[in-house]
């Protein structure tokens, strides 16, 4: 099956820095990948869309500034967390889309857990 | 847009009993409909999917799902649960035509011996 890798797998940084976490698909070519944020014992909410080349999509109230995503090729996305505070903690999942059209597969990476003191 | 909906927040069963995990949708479009399991600490494993055709599903693990067009429902069973089965589970809908997943808030299924 298609494999989505994350890295780090788990970060612990200090407040005001920046955490840059990678989502590759090691087996295949990714058209669209996805990012997510998943606080504790809640469910998975979108962050932002990224294509290959283009600008991402980010969803409403996610601050573009804050949670830089490039996509600079079809099976690596990176998720940058720019100047993070506690509140920023959180586990951050990626996906990958497998083809187009009307169906929708995405496969997931393992997260990161990411920790700001 | 769509939403999904798990009635059910958490779901303690004992081992080798048979579990229902309930999943409503709201959509105005056609949908595709997914469920997946996630154990701590780690990403989403597609449990199974439905896109068209039969509306009983059969995916990993021995769980299985029924698509209800008119009640909007999508049931995640499996008829005899094991230890390895706690986990959260995920309901998740994609309108047809949106690259978009949009996940229901999960389930805790605790299986206990």
């Amino acid at each position: 099956g298609a494999v989505v890798s994350q890295h780090p797998s788990r970060v612990i940084c200090k407040s005001g820095t920046s955490v840059k976490i990678e989502c590759r698909s090691l087996d295949f070519q990714a058209t669209t990948m996805f990012w997510y944020r998943q606080f504790p014992k809640q469910s998975l909410m979108l962050m932002a869309t990224s294509n290959e080349g283009s600008k991402a999509t980010y969803e409403q109230g996610v601050e573009k500034d804050k949670f830089l995503i490039n996509h600079a090729s079809l099976t690596l996305s990176t998720l940058t967390v720019t100047s993070a505070h506690p509140e920023d903690s959180s586990f951050y999942i990626c996906s990958a889309r497998v083809g187009t059209g009307n169906y929708n597969e995405q496969f997931f990476g393992p997260g990161t857990r990411l920790t700001v003191l | 847009a769509q939403s999904v909906t798990q009635l059910d927040s958490q779901v303690p069963v004992f081992e080798e009993a048979p579990v229902e995990l309930r999943c409503n949708y709201s959509s105005s479009v056609s949908v595709y409909l997914f469920w997946y399991v996630q154990y701590p600490n780690q990403g989403l494993q597609l449990l199974l999917k439905y896109l068209s055709g039969s509306t009983l599903v059969k995916g990993i693990n021995g769980f299985e799902a029924e698509f209800n067009k008119s009640q909007t429902s999508f049931h995640l069973r499996k008829p005899s649960v094991h230890i390895s089965d706690t986990a959260e589970y995920f309901c998740a809908v994609s309108g047809s035509g949106s690259e978009k997943l949009v996940f229901g808030k999960g389930t805790k299924l605790t299986v206990n011996p």
